[in-house]
């Protein structure tokens, strides 16, 4: 059981590029969630799905796009990517139908730079 | 909308010395409050949360944490601390019917030395 994985680690880009982010999770949770965290500011929510075939947008969604085509798989795209995307990805999943009170697990992040 | 505060930046402490995280939050609808953990170089897992009951709650490794509604407060405790406790902790809050969004406060960095 890996739990939730994210693919890639790390990963280096110029403005303007493009790249997908993926998220990964075994354990048959219907909520995953993709975060991103900067220094001084927590973790502010980009985007969550509620299933397979669904997403909507979170706090911070602009310059971000996201798809969950099968329910293990959460995908995060950068169309065009800018320097103020430069940040840790967290993607994390929860157990059922989103209630206020699961616990949400999270993967280790993607340490993404934009130059 | 519900926000949240954490009140230190950073907190440098002794080892085997007392430590105290400060969490205050702020919303209309009643919300459960949750404590994450980030050790270095990895992701976010869970330390404790607030559901209902005693507003007392304890981790597995001898943190706790009180749910204070008059003073709309969850501060984390730990009377004596190890080094293997650096790390950064979050303090979050989800609002009920929200979809088990979480709300993040920004952080503290808890830095334990020997």
């Amino acid at each position: 059981n890996a739990g939730v994985t994210q693919t890639p680690k790390f990963r280096v880009l110029k403005t303007g590029q493009s790249m997908t982010l993926l998220c990964a999770q075994d354990m048959n949770h219907e909520y995953m969630y993709w975060y991103r965290q900067d220094p001084g500011m927590g973790l502010r929510l980009i985007h969550y799905s509620v299933g397979e075939g669904t997403t909507a947008k979170g706090e911070v969604p602009d310059g971000y796009n996201v798809s969950r085509l099968k329910k293990q798989n959460f995908l995060l795209g950068l169309e065009s990517a800018a320097p103020s995307q430069t940040s840790v990805y967290f993607c994390a999943s929860s157990l059922t139908s989103g209630r206020a009170s699961d616990t949400q697990y999270f993967g280790p992040g993607t340490r993404l730079t934009v130059l | 909308a519900q926000s949240v505060t954490q009140l230190d930046s950073q907190v440098p402490v002794f080892e085997e010395a007392p430590v105290e995280l400060r969490c205050n939050y702020s919303s209309s609808v009643s919300v459960y409050l949750f404590w994450y953990v980030q050790y270095p170089n990895q992701g976010l897992q869970l330390l404790l949360k607030y559901l209902s009951g005693s507003t007392l709650v304890e981790s597995i490794n001898g943190f706790e944490a009180e749910f204070n509604k008059s003073q709309t407060s969850f501060h984390l405790r730990k009377p004596s601390v190890h080094i293997s406790d650096t790390a950064e902790y979050f303090c979050a809050v989800s609002a009920l019917n929200q979809g088990g969004k979480l709300i993040f406060g920004q952080g503290t960095e808890l830095s334990v030395k020997p």
